[in-house]
């Protein structure tokens, strides 16, 4: 099957300071991959939509210059939370999709980000 | 506007019964929809999807049952195992499988007692 591997799983910073979260396609090429925030008892809501070799598409509501995102490569997006804040703390979660195979959208295992 | 809702938070249920989960959606454009299962401080397990132009899909114990005029879905969860017990999302998109955006429902936590 498809994994999807996220990295760190958890972390707790700072104020002011800036995190990055690695999600890898570990036996698939992934074009796209996709990031959500989930709060406590909550839906997941999909923040951005993060594409190999260019832009990232943000969701209404989404600050691009706060959460960056980068697709270098076929395998790998990261998400950088920049300058953050205690409300910045939450569970956040990538995805991709493999093609071919009824595999749906594979999750990685979520990153835990605390802002103290 | 919650496009996908999960109106019910929680649902228990005996080991070795039947478990319903209930999701509607708003969205009649949505043509594909996904059930997921999550643990907590994890990430969602893809569990079974089912196409607009399907009323019915089964993988083991899980069955989706699509109801396109009610815009409603349900999953059938027969026998439930202790295992069972998580948080199920269902989901759905549009633009059949090669769509990319997916919409989640809030989730129903489903307990499965001994």
């Amino acid at each position: 099957g498809a994994v999807v591997s996220q990295h760190p799983s958890r972390v707790i910073c700072k104020s002011g300071t800036s995190v990055k979260i690695e999600c890898r396609s570990l036996d698939f090429q992934a074009t796209t991959m996709f990031w959500y925030r989930q709060f406590p008892k909550q839906s997941l809501m999909l923040m951005a939509t993060s594409n190999e070799g260019s832009k990232a598409t943000y969701e209404q509501g989404v600050e691009k210059d706060k959460f960056l995102i980068n697709h270098a490569s076929l395998t790998l997006s990261t998400l950088t939370v920049t300058s953050a804040h205690p409300e910045d703390s939450s569970f956040y979660i990538c995805s991709a999709r493999a093609q071919g195979g009824d595999y749906g959208y594979t999750f990685g295992s979520g990153t835990r980000l605390t802002v103290v | 506007d919650q496009q996908v809702k999960q109106n019910s938070p929680s649902l228990s249920v005996q080991e070795g019964r039947i478990s319903i989960l209930n999701c509607d959606y708003t969205n009649s454009m949505f043509d594909y929809f996904l059930w997921y299962k999550k643990y907590p401080a994890e990430g969602p397990t893809f569990l079974i999807s089912i196409s607009s132009i399907k009323d019915k899909n089964e993988d083991g114990r899980f069955t989706v049952f699509l109801n396109k005029s009610a815009k409603h879905l349900s999953l059938h969860i027969v026998p439930s195992q202790p295992g069972d017990s998580a948080v199920y999302f269902c989901a759905a998109s549009w633009g059949g499988q090669g769509a990319q955006k997916l919409v989640f429902g809030q989730g129903t936590r489903l307990t499965i007692n001994p």
